[in-house]
């Protein structure tokens, strides 16, 4: 079965300091991933995805992750962190046009 | 264009209740899918739709909860005999514009927030 690992509930890293989100994934096949970020009341927006290709995936805001399929990881990075950027992260793995397995989520605070 | 629409954004009902969560895709998208996520947690899959039909459904918790989607586009999701441990934010989604090629992203509503008391 599918199954997200985020193992931080919450991060709080320095503004303008760098910042990597961990996500684990188990899923039997080659995984389609993503990730995904929540304000508070907001719905959630999606920031980057892996299907195949290039493993180090750019999204929006400044975010990469990187794929590595012998780790079953797909971690999420920013070279430095804006107040802004403060959220829930959710990464989620998913088959194609099918259901979407999210982590429990990472909260990031932002410290000014 | 709009994004994915959910109404209402909140929602207050007493135990034992029927509700009723409506979701307004994308246009185009031919895939509709509805999550549950409680506090604290992440979002939750629930049901599948493609065009009109529920493709995957193993996500409903009981035979309390059910949805439709008549003519492929709006759907609602509907609750019957509602429980304290149904509040939570229900939240829809979208995906498969043909035309632009991308069918496999999902994009989500706001979510609409079900309180039960």
């Amino acid at each position: 079965a599918q199954s997200v690992t985020q193992p931080d509930i919450h991060i709080t890293v320095s503004e303008g300091a760098s910042l990597e989100l961990r996500c684990n994934y188990s899923y039997g096949a080659t995984p389609y991933l993503f990730w995904y970020v929540q304000s508070p009341g907001q719905g959630l927006q999606l920031l980057l995805k892996y299907f195949s290709g290039d493993t180090l995936v750019q999204g929006i805001k400044g975010f990469e992750a990187e794929f590595k399929r012998s780790q079953s990881s797909f971690n999420l990075r920013k070279p430095s962190v804006h107040w802004s950027d403060a959220a829930e992260y959710f990464c989620a793995v998913g088959a194609y046009g099918n259901k979407l397995v999210f982590g429990a989520g990472t909260i990031l605070r932002v410290k000014s | 264009g709009a994004g994915v629409s959910q109404t209402p954004s909140n929602k207050v009902t007493e135990k034992g209740k029927y509700v009723e969560l409506r979701c307004d895709p994308i246009s185009g998208h031919t895939a509709l899918y509805w999550y549950r996520q409680s506090l604290g947690q992440g979002p939750e899959f629930l049901i599948y739709f493609q065009g009109t039909g529920a493709a995957d459904d193993s996500g409903l918790p009981n035979d309390r909860f059910f949805a439709v989607r008549p003519e492929g586009s709006v759907s609602t999701l509907k609750i019957q005999r509602t429980e304290r441990g149904d509040s939570a934010v229900y939240l829809c989604a979208s995906s498969g514009d043909r035309l632009a090629g991308s069918t496999d992203t999902q994009y989500f509503g706001p979510g609409t927030r079900l309180t039960v008391l």
